[in-house]
């Protein structure tokens, strides 16, 4: 069975620019997380969606970040525009919610952002 | 807000010994989850092993295992025999229990394990 899938693994871009990075829940899962790990502030949560919908953002840096779960096979997160102080690993990770489960969070390998 | 704090940023231990690593985390609730992740250099984050904190008695996996302590609010994480390939970050995480919708992890910072041969 398919893990947690994230695109791209490596993304370099120069400041300004829009970035997204994208995510493929496990089957069956259905919350999301974007996780952001950097050395000097470790792994922050920035959104959790619920059945496709956003529960908690305020861990979203600024209005530069947005993100979107379309559907429960699909979720974004964009950066527009792009600073070097975004430069970290974004992870994805999805579990089943309440109700079943074992609260386990299944992450995925992670986004490594580098803006220059 | 829930805290999590791991107070050792780094820690070494001699391939086949036994270390352990220490988290403690602040709630003001009775129910909730804990867990140690490790993130190897391959940076994928794995589920080492996890607590339920209205069970009294310690989770056990394999070489891994934990002491709870719900009063002091303490959870630490016992490696035994430890192995070259336990070198990773480690990182305590808590979890309320879910109402009816999900809730989100709450990290600490890691601990950096060094496996010396």
């Amino acid at each position: 069975d398919a893990g947690v899938i994230q695109s791209p693994r490596h993304e370099v871009t120069e400041m300004g620019q829009e970035v997204t990075l994208r995510c493929k829940p496990i089957s069956g899962h259905n919350s999301l997380f974007w996780y952001r790990q950097t050395m000097m502030r470790g792994l922050e949560l920035l959104i959790y969606f619920n059945n496709n919908v956003p529960i908690d953002d305020s861990g979203m840096p600024e209005d530069r970040f947005s993100a979107k779960m379309p559907n429960a096979s699909f979720s974004t997160l964009k950066i527009q525009p792009s600073e070097p102080r975004d430069s970290a690993v974004y992870f994805c990770a999805s579990m089943v919610g309440a109700g079943g489960g074992t609260g386990e969070l299944f992450f995925g390998e992670g986004s490594r952002l580098t803006v220059l | 807000a829930q805290t999590v704090t791991q107070s050792q940023p780094e820690m070494s231990v001699q391939e086949a010994e036994t270390v352990t690593l220490s988290c403690t985390y602040d709630t003001s609730e009775s129910d909730y989850y804990l867990f140690w992740y490790k993130q190897p250099p391959s940076r994928q984050m794995i589920l080492v092993i996890r607590q339920e904190a209205y069970k009294q008695q310690n989770a056990t996996e394999n070489r891994f295992s934990v002491n709870f302590q719900k009063a002091a609010k303490s959870f630490s994480l016992k490696i035994s025999d430890s192995q070259l390939g336990d070198a990773a970050m480690y990182f305590c995480a808590y979890r309320r229990p879910t109402q009816g919708g999900s809730e989100k992890l709450v990290f600490g910072k890691g601990t950096k394990l060094t496996v010396n041969p």
